[in-house]
């Protein structure tokens, strides 16, 4: 069981908007804006899409989006494209003894 | 642009030590201020992280795999490598390396490396 609660599948179709939800405690989620969230296509290895809980790395493109409240952090793709069906991880610093919780992953698949 | 390489062995029986490195080529593994993680991911299953090490030798490791887990790093190679202990079957995964942007991000990722566990 992972430490993070995440739907086990999602679906949309182009153009949509979904939202991926990631729920944690006070002691990961909630208690540190260090939320990060993953991408990987089958076979591949996973791509760093949304850190610092809404912040964008370089490339990613502005239809990822990041939030969060409470217990609570969100992904949201919007206008979603074939090449987004995937699986999606979120991630969350936990402290300095467990240091980082991911969880159980969300497959997206666009119909 | 940074590349990370994992090699090892594919096969490791149980009980034995399985040991992997991770090679890291387009940049020095001691430049700026990052850690360096092993992640395993068992086929059809989420990511768990291992754990980590700066290129001071200053490891963390992940509470439930302590106990098995050694992170070592050669800043002269420009590689860091893991060992993980007493393998039983439910160590079967693809193992991978990757960098940690600080507090807790990983923004570079080897290719994965599948490691069976398997007499």
């Amino acid at each position: 069981q992972s430490a993070l609660t995440q739907p086990r599948s999602v679906s949309g179709s182009p153009g949509q908007s979904v939202t991926i939800s990631c729920t944690g405690t006070s002691s990961d989620v909630g208690g540190y804006n260090y939320v990060s969230w993953y991408q990987q296509h089958p076979g591949k290895a996973p791509k760093l899409m949304i850190y610092d809980v809404s912040k964008r790395p370089s490339g990613v493109p502005d239809r990822f989006s990041g939030s969060k409240s409470g217990n609570t952090a969100s992904l949201t793709i919007s206008g979603l494209q074939a090449e987004d069906e995937a699986d999606y991880y979120c991630c969350s610093y936990a402290g300095s003894y467990t240091f980082g919780v991911f969880g159980g992953g969300t497959k997206l698949t666009v119909l | 642009q940074v590349q990370l390489q994992e090699s090892g062995p594919g096969l490791v029986k149980p009980s034995q030590t399985l040991s992997l490195t991770c090679t890291v080529s387009g940049g020095s593994i001691s430049s700026g201020s990052y850690y360096w993680s092993w992640i395993r991911q068992p086929a059809g299953k989420g990511l768990e992280w291992i754990g980590r090490i700066y290129t001071s030798g200053s490891t963390n490791y992940n509470p439930s795999l302590k106990s098995r887990v050694t992170i070592s790093v050669d800043t002269s190679k420009n590689q860091f490598s893991l060992k993980l202990s007493s393998v039983t079957a439910a160590d079967t995964a693809v193992y991978y390396c990757a960098r940690v942007l600080l507090p807790w991000y990983f923004d570079y990722w080897g290719q994965g490396t599948l490691v069976t566990v398997s007499s």
